[in-house]
């Protein structure tokens, strides 16, 4: 099993250029979710996907959109990038019990220049 | 606003003492905690959790203790080896829910 797979893993943009962040899960579970990383911010939730077909907002949404393409995939979507959404960005999934930690892909570090 | 704190961004300890990272939350309503652990270029990865219901909860040379009425979890590594050495975060959630909270991380080093 390769658990959470994102894609690329890195990613150097000029401001203004969109991107798409790419992440599959191979575990069956329903909820996914996009984080960035922040030095001094920790974990930062931007959006989730409850379930095939829903989205929602999570702390920081703003210039992000995201596609819950199939029970598999969930995308991340910059459409025209700026320097402060230079971060890491983590796709992580989990089982439909509350008590069920996160799974974290190995993250995109993204530059906007 | 940052409603889960982790106060120390460092700490450095012997090989075979005790690891004591802690972690600070203004939300009472949280009512789970997780704690992850973060190795370079690679994503967290959980390592034990604890709800509100409980004040201790332990897995091997972890544990975890939670005291409610001052909003502090402590994770105590008991003896700390040179493979603990990574980035520990703390995670708080309200009934389990999708909205987890993260504090920014103490990098523990464990010095052979």
């Amino acid at each position: 099993n390769a658990g959470v797979t994102q894609t690329p893993k890195f990613q150097v943009l000029k401001t203004g250029q969109s991107m798409t962040l790419q992440c599959a899960q191979d575990m069956n579970h329903n909820s996914m979710y996009w984080y960035r990383q922040d030095p001094g911010m920790g974990l930062r939730l931007i959006y989730y996907s409850a379930s095939e077909g829903t989205t929602d907002k999570g702390e920081v949404p703003n210039g992000y959109n995201v596609s819950r393409l199939n029970k598999r995939e969930f995308s991340l979507r910059l459409e025209s990038a700026a320097p402060s959404q230079t971060s890491v960005y983590f796709c992580a999934s989990r089982r439909d019990r509350v008590d069920s930690p996160l799974h974290f892909g190995n993250g995109t570090r993204l530059t906007v220049t | 606003d940052q409603q889960v704190k982790q106060n120390s961004p460092s700490l450095s300890v012997q090989e075979g003492r005790i690891s004591i990272l802690n972690c600070d939350y203004t939300n009472s309503m949280f009512d789970y905690f997780l704690w992850y652990k973060k190795y370079p270029a690679e994503g967290p990865t959980f390592l034990i959790s604890i709800s509100s219901i409980k004040d201790k909860n332990e897995d091997g040379r972890f544990t975890v203790f939670l005291n409610k009425s001052a909003k502090h979890l402590s994770l105590h590594i008991v003896p700390s080896q040179p493979g603990d050495s990574a980035v520990y975060f703390c995670a708080a959630s309200v009934g389990g829910g999708d909205d987890m909270r993260f504090g920014a991380g103490t990098r523990l080093t464990v010095k052979p």
